[in-house]
């Protein structure tokens, strides 16, 4: 089936280094969404890529969309412990209107 | 405008017992999703509405049965649970089914014993 791989599981970073997470679907995406979720908490919505090689910025961080629309990546820029979280990327596949969740990247930061 | 709100926040069920979650949502959004989170797999789709009195089936429906009588609801319900829907369960909205993000509420954490 569908599938949407997120890679690294875990990463833990002292504070104010970079920190990247690399999502790679099976099937072309028609969008990809990322998402945020603090330790207890609920998946909240982050940014959406549409165009191929679009590249989006919320102030440390990136993220772009790949020219295939296979592949998205996250780059935050001097993490902060604010940082804190497991971040998801969501494909949707350009036959399925239906979300399909990588299994996150668990962002941990020491200060 | 509280957006989703889920209830109950905590379940405790014993093997074979039945229950339902709530989920309700004040963005008059049309479209709505269950999704259950278990360690390392991300969110995995349950079930979904497009509307009012519809529903359909996600990526893991077996055991499971939902219903949305009214726009604002979404009904998650489990008539015999098993150890494996140990779980957090999730409800989320949209009001778009392609482009625009999903609000998910707080989360129910089901543990069947």
């Amino acid at each position: 089936g569908q599938q949407v791989m997120q890679i690294p599981q875990y990463q833990h970073v002292q504070e104010g280094e970079d920190f990247t997470t690399y999502c790679n679907s099976s099937t072309t995406l028609s969008n990809i969404q990322w998402y945020k979720q603090r330790p207890g908490g609920h998946p909240v919505f982050l940014i959406q890529l549409v165009k191929s090689g679009e590249v989006k910025k919320q102030k440390r961080l990136t993220f772009q969309f790949g020219e295939a629309k296979k592949n998205s990546s996250l780059h935050i820029t001097a993490t902060q412990t604010t940082d804190v979280g497991t971040y998801f990327c969501a494909g949707r596949p350009d036959s399925s209107y239906k979300l399909i969740f990588g299994s996150g990247t668990r962002l941990l930061v020491r200060p | 405008n509280a957006g989703v709100t889920q209830t109950p926040k905590f379940r405790v069920l014993k093997t074979g017992q039945s229950m339902t979650l709530l989920c309700a949502q004040d963005m008059n959004h049309e479209y709505m999703y269950w999704y259950r989170q278990d360690p390392g797999m991300g969110l995995r789709l349950i079930h979904y509405s497009v509307g009012e009195g519809t529903t359909a089936k996600g990526e893991v429906p077996d055991g499971y049965n939902v219903s949305r009588l009214k726009k604002q609801n979404f009904l998650l319900g489990l008539e015999s649970a098993a150890p494996s829907q140990t779980s957090v369960y999730f409800c989320a909205s949209s009001s778009s089914l392609r482009y625009n993000e999903q609000f998910f509420g707080p989360g129910t954490r089901l543990t069947v014993l």
